[in-house]
């Protein structure tokens, strides 16, 4: 059964880069049919699309993101990172870490989510 | 990219059918063939209910469904049980290998 985990700080400062990893366990981050992605939801509100890479390391974004984003994979450690520049207090959310079919297109794997705070 | 558009919210009462709707535009529902849809429940992850417009994962029940026309993607519960009280999501693939979320859509179960 795969299992993915978000870590990373819970408390980023306006201005500054958030930082966050996925570990992946119970199958392979070397995968031809996945795409490893990133989510998140504001408090109270919906699901957004931040990206995804694929093992060998294609990246996709989200273009109203794109710009503040950067998704990385080692598959030696097998986890793929977040990184997202400039944040304000808009991107205070859950953050989960998915893995995305690339066949089916659709997100059957997620993390449990973690929570990331924006304020100084 | 702009978000699917659901209704903010549905209601129904145990036993009888509703019908969630997600409608997007030719560069998203009405160009692919893979709308899911997600059950999220308060504080957890989404989970996955249905993957290619009508597609249940194993384990899901059959009073799931889910259907497209045109750019619009639906999601119809049947049966309607109080456990299906949740938010749901679709999700759709999109041109530049991009995927967009609907706003969501809170069932409430009378």
């Amino acid at each position: 059964q795969l299992q993915l985990q978000e870590s990373g700080p819970g408390l980023v400062k306006p201005s500054e880069t958030l930082s966050l990893t996925c570990s992946v366990s119970g199958g392979s981050i070397i995968s031809s049919s996945s795409y490893w992605g990133w989510i998140r939801q504001s408090p109270g509100k919906g699901l957004e699309w931040i990206g995804n890479i694929f093992y060998r390391g294609t990246t996709y974004y989200n273009p109203s993101l794109k710009s503040r984003v950067t998704i990385s994979v080692d598959t030696s450690k097998s986890q793929f990172s977040l990184k997202l520049s400039s944040v304000t207090a808009a991107d205070t959310a859950m953050y989960y870490c998915a893995r995305q079919r690339s066949t089916l297109k659709d997100i059957d794997y997620w993390g449990q989510g973690t929570l990331v705070t924006v304020s100084s | 990219q702009s978000a699917l558009t659901q209704p903010a919210s549905v209601s129904g009462s145990p036993g009888q059918s509703i019908t969630i709707s997600c409608t997007g535009t030719s560069s998203d529902v009405g160009s692919y063939n893979f709308v899911s849809w997600y059950q999220q429940n308060p504080g957890s992850a989404p989970k996955l209910m249905i993957y290619e417009g009508s597609e249940r994962p194993s384990g899901v029940s059959n009073r799931f469904s889910g259907s497209k026309s045109g750019s619009t993607a639906s999601l119809t519960i049947s049966g309607l049980q109080a456990e299906d009280e949740a938010d749901y999501y679709c999700c759709s693939y999109s041109d530049g290998s991009t995927w967009v979320f609907g706003g969501g859509t809170k069932l409430t179960v009378l």
